[in-house]
């Protein structure tokens, strides 16, 4: 069975600190992985997309890592901002591409 | 210049009742999607459309049905709604199918009392 799950469940760090979120799946066969960002009261916004092929991609201060061999994903923020408190759901599709498999977030919430 | 839209914002409905949830995109994209997102803020599909024509329904009561008048439009409507309905549901959109990005509008939140 398809499953993405993502750790810790909630987070409490304070500004300006590094942090970062894992997410483990064992989707199959593998398509992309994706990091999204949702606000209190807003839809998703996607931050990173990755394929099989790609070990790290960048988004400002967002950099999301994948290990295709071991099925992880990690998303690692930089110098943290109140403006990064939200929900971070990490999602997988397979190679199908018609199937996505969500992980439940964590919800991160960066302290002043 | 809002990409993806919906409305209403907030529904609040009696148990029994029919309602209708609107989404909009002006993306240009070929696929829209329905999604719930219950109070444990998981994230489930629902519908999932392609040029009008539905190609994924996950396990969903066929209360809802989901109705594209055109490739801009995916608008929910709900039967007999039930207090296990209340949630967020989220209208998205993508070009080329579920594994390419996705474009979530804002969502709606239903409320069943």
């Amino acid at each position: 069975k398809n499953q993405v799950e993502q750790s810790p469940q909630s987070l409490i760090i304070l500004e300006g600190k590094n942090c970062t979120l894992q997410c483990n799946y064992t989707v199959s066969p593998f398509s992309n992985l994706r990091w999204y960002k949702q606000d209190t009261g807003r839809g998703p916004v996607s931050l990173t997309i990755m394929t099989f092929s790609e070990n790290t991609k960048s988004n400002g201060r967002y950099t999301a890592t994948l290990d295709a061999d071991t099925k992880q994903s990690s998303l690692h923020i930089t110098a943290s901002q109140l403006s990064d408190s939200a929900s971070y759901i990490c999602v997988v599709s397979d190679n199908a591409g018609n199937m996505l498999t969500f992980g439940g977030g964590t919800r991160l919430m960066v302290k002043p | 210049d809002t990409a993806v839209s919906q409305t209403p914002k907030y529904l609040v409905t009696q148990m029994g009742n029919d309602k209708s949830i609107k989404c909009e995109q002006n993306l240009g994209h070929d696929t829209m999607y329905w999604y719930k997102q219950d109070s444990k803020k998981f994230l489930k599909i629902m519908f999932s459309y392609n040029n009008k024509e539905l190609i994924i329904n996950e396990t969903v009561p066929n209360r809802f049905s989901p109705k594209s008048p055109d490739k801009a439009h995916l608008n929910l409507h709900i039967n007999s709604l039930e207090l296990g309905d209340s949630a967020v549901y989220f209208c998205a959109s993508s070009q080329g199918g579920p594994r390419y990005e996705q474009y979530f509008g804002p969502g709606t939140r239903l409320t069943v009392t």
